[in-house]
């Protein structure tokens, strides 16, 4: 079946550095998304990986390694309103999104 | 209209009524989903449209029925609410099926009592 695992919740610290772990399993892949939400909103959009490594988009980063079914976001220099969930999609061989649960991020001063 | 919109904001409904949530959008986009969200699990596709006239189901589409007479609307009909229909519903879309990245609508919250 189809499948996207990553943690449910994790606190950082303002200013710090966090990562956060996605793993798939999907009929095909057609690339990784991730998506911010903050509570009561709609996702938008932060990163898309299809080729293996990492791409660097200001304060945050995504990683992608294909043969381990595996990617992680990379948040950098922590803001307050960095606080959301965050959402890990795989696009299958049909070209449709499955979702994880969302990774809850809580900032702390 | 600016992106992509949907109403009601939020809906309470009784278990049996019929209901239609709206979605709109005004960037040309060919493809067009509906997901809803549940507390604990990820989004998950209803329904989809991948250009004007054509529709597909998704992970979960019973109960649920969409069309697509042009490129902005995607209304999602419920033509019998039942309790298990409570969520948070959200329409997205994209300007090509493939790769591409969704704009999601701002949501509606509906209540089946």
């Amino acid at each position: 079946g189809q499948n996207i695992d990553q943690p449910t919740e994790m606190t950082a610290t303002e200013g710090a550095i966090v990562q956060i772990n996605c793993t798939y399993q999907t009929s095909g892949f057609n690339g990784l998304f991730w998506y911010q939400q903050h509570a009561g909103e709609a996702p938008t959009f932060l990163s898309y990986n299809v080729l293996d490594g990492l791409e660097e988009k200001g304060r945050f980063s995504s990683f992608l390694s294909r043969s381990k079914g595996y990617s992680y976001l990379l948040l950098k220099e922590l803001q307050m309103k960095d606080s959301a969930s965050y959402l890990c999609a795989a696009m299958d061989s049909n070209y449709q999104l499955i979702w994880g649960a969302g990774t809850k991020l809580i900032i702390k001063p | 209209i600016a992106g992509i919109t949907q109403a009601p904001t939020s809906q309470i409904l009784a278990a049996g009524r019929r209901m239609t949530l709206r979605c709109t959008q005004d960037m040309r986009h060919n493809a067009m989903y509906w997901y809803r969200q549940d507390l604990g699990l990820g989004l998950r596709l209803i329904h989809y449209s991948n250009t004007a006239g054509t529709t597909g189901k998704g992970e979960v589409p019973d109960g649920y029925s969409v069309s697509r007479a042009n490129t902005d609307d995607f209304p999602l009909t419920l033509a019998s609410a039942v309790p298990s229909q409570t969520s948070v519903y959200f329409c997205a879309s994209s300007e090509k099926v493939d790769n591409n990245e969704q704009f999601f609508g701002p949501g509606t919250r509906l209540t089946v009592l």
